[in-house]
């Protein structure tokens, strides 16, 4: 069974420029989960989508956005690059049990966004 | 979610058993505790995780505590790979990653 896959693998923009990554989930998982690693620094919660719908978002500008498809993949919209959106992008998707207390999310290999 | 507390690194000698401990003093009742782990610029994987009783799986055992204000991960036979980066997670459905505890097996 395929894993969580995620395209492109390396992807390089310059400053004001738009960036779009994409992600497949794992079959039957219906939750999609964005984290951003810059260098150095540990995972940061981007965004969580759920059959279609964005559920929550961490601490990050609106010029990061995403959308989730009726076939449970997603996109990531970065707009207007800044120098310091150069990181690691990691797509995780999940089934939620009911009441969403167990949520093991399994991760991608990631994107690699580097914004000269 | 609750905040969690793991030491910065760890060494450990291959074959031995390595033990990992994170606490969690301010977890939910509907907390669960997941591990997962990270080797160098890989996406994380999961290891294991549990509600309130100790749970063992193919990779490691997951041992807490009756009051669930600590837990310890084991993996019972460390091995060169096993080197990376241990996340100890309090939570009920979104992963908030810390710092993590950085594991090296050395032969």
């Amino acid at each position: 069974e395929a894993g969580v896959t995620q395209s492109p693998t390396h992807l390089i923009k310059t400053r004001g420029q738009q960036a779009t990554l994409r992600c497949s989930p794992i079959s039957g998982h219906t939750s999609v989960y964005w984290y951003q690693q810059a260098l150095g620094l540990g995972l940061q919660f981007l965004l969580w989508y759920d059959e279609g719908e964005e559920r929550n978002r961490g601490n990050f500008p609106p010029r990061f956005s995403g959308r989730q498809f009726p076939n449970y993949s997603s996109e990531l919209n970065v707009n207007a690059l800044e120098l310091e959106d150069s990181a690691l992008y990691l797509c995780a998707s999940s089934f939620l049990t009911s009441g969403g207390a167990k949520n093991i999310q399994y991760f991608g290999a990631g994107t690699r966004l580097s914004v000269l | 979610d609750a905040k969690t507390t793991q030491p910065t690194s760890m060494d450990c000698a291959e074959g031995r058993a390595a033990n990992l401990p994170c606490n969690h003093s301010t977890i939910s009742g509907n907390e669960y505790v997941y591990w997962y782990r990270q080797i160098h610029s890989q996406g994380p994987q999961y290891i294991i995780h549990g509600l309130k009783n100790n749970e063992t799986n193919e990779m490691a055992s997951l041992i807490i505590t009756e009051d669930r204000k600590s837990s310890t991960l084991i993996l019972p036979h460390a091995t060169l790979r096993d080197t990376a980066v241990y996340y100890c997670i309090v939570s009920d459905y979104k992963l908030s990653f810390g710092a993590g505890t950085t594991v090296t097996v050395r032969a």
